[in-house]
C-alpha cells in the first residue's frame, strides 16, 4: 500500500527565510506526486504536481518541488518566504494506475513571522 | 460557477444517530472522493468513486456508507457505527478516466456528535 510521510508537523520561520518542507512516499511502481496547501479559513488547492519529465517542478507563488527517484523524495521548497505563506501544507502521491486515489500525508503548518 | 459544493457546513447530531452530508459538483468530473481530516492527521481517505453506480473503499471506510447514483453527486453517510465521527470532511472530484490525481475540494463540513 502506499503511504505519504511528511518529515515536520509544524515549521516556523522569519519572513525572506528559506523553506524546504521534506516529503517521502513509499510506492514501488510509478507514481504522481502532489503538493497541496491550505491556507487559514480556505479550502485546499494545488500548489504543483509531477508527472514524469523535469524532475524539478515549479508551482505557484514561487513554489518548487524536486523529485528524487532514488529517495523517494519530493521536496517542497521556496527561497524565501512571505507573511502570506502561512497555511498547512499536505505532501499527496497517486499510483499512474487506473482506479486509485490520491494519499495524503499528515500535512506540514507553516508559520511566517513578518 | 464551476465547482464542488458541500452541506451542511456544520452540523451537530447526538450519538447514535446517523448523518449524510452533501457532496454535489458542476465540474463534469467522473470521479469523486471523500476525506477526513483530522489534526495532525492529515487527510485519510474514506471512500471513491470512478463512475456512476460504482465505488471503492478507502482506507477507513468503517462506519461510513455513499452512493454514486449521479455523476454530480456522491453523499456520505455517519453511521452510528463510526467510532469516532467528529471530523471535518472534505469531497474532492477529478477528471477520469485518465485521471491525472488533481482534485479539487469543496469548502469541508464539520461535523459535531455530542
Amino acid at each position: 500500500a502506499q503511504s505519504v510521510s511528511q518529515h515536520n508537523h509544524h515549521v516556523i520561520l522569519s519572513e525572506a527565510a528559506s523553506l524546504e518542507l521534506g516529503c517521502n512516499y513509499s510506492y514501488g511502481g510509478t507514481v504522481n506526486l502532489f503538493w497541496y496547501v491550505q491556507y487559514p479559513g480556505q479550502h485546499l488547492q494545488l500548489l504543483l504536481k509531477y508527472f514524469s519529465g523535469d524532475p524539478l517542478v515549479k508551482g505557484i507563488k514561487g513554489f518548487e518541488a524536486e523529485f528524487i527517484k532514488s529517495k523517494f523524495s519530493f521536496n517542497l521548497r521556496k527561497p524565501s518566504v512571505q507573511w502570506s505563506d502561512t497555511a498547512e501544507y499536505f505532501c499527496a502521491v497517486m499510483s499512474n494506475q487506473a482506479g486509485t486515489a490520491l494519499i495524503f500525508g499528515k500535512g506540514t503548518t507553516l508559520s511566517v513571522s513578518s | 460557477d464551476g465547482g464542488i459544493t458541500q452541506s451542511p457546513k456544520y452540523l451537530f447530531r447526538k450519538e447514535g444517530q446517523n448523518v449524510t452530508l452533501s457532496c454535489e459538483q458542476n465540474l463534469n468530473h467522473d470521479a469523486m472522493y471523500w476525506y477526513r481530516q483530522d489534526p495532525g492527521q492529515g487527510l485519510r481517505l474514506i471512500y471513491y468513486s470512478q463512475i456512476v453506480n460504482d465505488f471503492q473503499k478507502g482506507d477507513i471506510a468503517e462506519g461510513y456508507s455513499v452512493s454514486r447514483e449521479k455523476k454530480e453527486s456522491f453523499p456520505l453517510t455517519v453511521t452510528s457505527a463510526q467510532k469516532n465521527p467528529t471530523a471535518f470532511y472534505l469531497c474532492a472530484s477529478s477528471r477520469a478516466p485518465g485521471n491525472t490525481g488533481e482534485l479539487f475540494f469543496g469548502e469541508g463540513s464539520r461535523l459535531t456528535v455530542l
